[in-house]
């Protein structure tokens, strides 16, 4: 089964807005990670944070980790049109495979 | 330092055929990671190779096979083609781990099973 999940599945904001997404997960991880994919096209690392710690930045994105609650939240800020994408997390299982939520489609229009 | 690469970009196959794709990793790259991604399924791991080793293997029936050689470049192999196999097989290099390093993908490869 897949570790992570993303919610919400589709969001759609305007420009400048900040958008926000979640991903909440069964077991332990050592990290996670979250990816941007823009249509159909291989995706991009954004950001991985360590199991122990609890908020990570760059850029406009700010990435929290919650382990008690076995979730994280990816914010963007003062979007663009841009990033329309599709966002997914990504964590590790025992070993170091990683395994992907099915993702949450960010619509940004101007 | 050149991308990921795959090849071949676009492939069409007929059911009970069988396919091998190319990957090669950014230099340097130890580990390789295959998935497959369907609108019904999402990406989905295949299997991980470190060092010519398969390191981790995805839940996917033994159709999916897959190789490492020395140079790190990989391929994987589909046997059988059915229609449920046509999907984006994206491939992404690591530093070591894909758990601890980021991963960099390949602009992945279409397969359409007919």
């Amino acid at each position: 089964s897949q570790q992570g999940e993303e919610d919400p599945q589709a969001l759609s904001i305007q420009e400048g807005e900040n958008a926000t997404m979640n991903c909440s997960y069964k077991t332990s991880i050592n990290n996670l990670q979250w990816y941007r994919q823009n249509s159909g096209r291989g995706l991009v690392h954004l950001i991985l944070i360590r199991s122990n710690e609890r908020e990570k930045h760059s850029g406009r994105l700010r990435v929290t980790l919650d382990t008690s609650k076995k979730s994280s939240s990816l914010l963007i800020t003062a979007s663009r049109a841009a990033d329309t994408a599709s966002y997914f997390c990504a964590t590790d299982q025992a070993g170091t495979a990683l395994i992907f939520g099915k993702g949450t489609t960010l619509s940004v229009s101007s | 330092k050149a991308g990921v690469t795959q090849t071949p970009r676009y492939l069409i196959k007929t059911r009970g055929q069988q396919v091998t794709l190319s990957c090669s990793p950014i230099s340097g790259h130890r580990s390789v990671s295959w998935y497959q991604q369907t609108p019904g399924q999402g990406l989905q791991f295949l299997f991980e190779y470190f060092s010519e080793t398969q390191r981790n293997k995805g839940n996917f029936p033994g159709r999916f096979s897959g190789r490492q050689f020395s140079n790190s470049r990989s391929e994987m192999n589909v046997s059988t083609l059915e229609l449920g196999d046509s999907a984006l097989y994206l491939c992404a290099s690591s530093l070591v781990a894909p758990n601890y390093n980021e991963q960099f993908f390949g602009p992945g490869t279409r397969l359409t099973v007919l």
